[in-house]
């Protein structure tokens, strides 16, 4: 499967730890976009990144959060200090431009974030 | 704000009838609108889309129409099959970048054979 691959599926974290999830795009796919679900929501938009720069952050909370994607390895969102309200599904989609076309944009399975 | 509304949680219907999903919006600025699908524990899947330009955009078994004076689009899927049950998103963006877009809360759909 060539698509975008999440990781890991689940993650269970104690209040307070750090989280990191990962998020290798389609091969070749320059763009990457990170989603947040929260319990019978739809998607809510948290931060777009091209390679080595963060382009739109708009939707990610300015405290505990943070992205990167490298030049090299997958791109990262990583949640400092966790709390409850971070519990959600973590969704990642790749695109090989910014542009519009149709056919949409491809989404990993996205990563299961459990704070206990 | 929710500027993007999907307001029927769920829609039944029988297998080989039309399956109508309604999604309205609230920004004018929106410019660009998809539909996808998901399943449960897996990511969205890309279904269609449609420009500001266009009031209808079809493919295969979907339709997706645009009414931008009333800010309402809808999904029809004909004839539905059970393998077209799972949840349904409908997204807008604007400003050339459908990555960054705006998603509706989802209705799920549930096709009875």
């Amino acid at each position: 499967n060539a698509g975008v691959m999440q990781n890991p599926r689940h993650l269970v974290r104690r209040r307070g730890q750090e989280a990191r999830l990962r998020c290798s795009p389609v091969k070749g796919h320059s763009h990457v976009y990170w989603y947040r679900q929260l319990p019978e929501e739809g998607l809510k938009f948290m931060v777009y990144l091209q390679k080595e720069n963060i382009i739109d952050e708009s939707g990610m909370p300015k405290e505990r959060f943070s992205a990167e994607f490298p030049k090299e390895g997958p791109s990262i969102l990583r949640i400092q200090q966790v709390v409850r309200g971070d519990s959600a599904a973590y969704f990642c989609a790749s695109s090989l431009s910014a542009g519009r076309g149709n056919y949409g944009y491809t989404f990993g399975s996205g990563t299961r974030l459990t704070v206990v | 704000d929710q500027q993007v509304k999907q307001n029927s949680p769920s829609l039944s219907v029988q297998e080989g009838r039309i399956s109508i999903l309604n999604c309205d919006y609230t920004n004018s600025m929106f410019d660009y609108f998809l539909w996808y699908k998901k399943y449960p524990a897996e990511g969205p899947t890309f279904l269609i889309s449609i420009s500001s330009i266009k009031d209808k955009n079809e493919d295969g078994r979907f339709t997706v129409f645009l009414n931008k004076s009333a800010k309402h689009l809808s999904l029809h899927i004909v004839p539905s099959q059970p393998g077209d049950s799972a949840v349904y998103f409908c997204a807008a963006s604007y400003n050339t970048n459908a990555g960054k877009s705006t998603f509706g809360d989802g209705t799920t759909l549930t096709v009875k054979p």
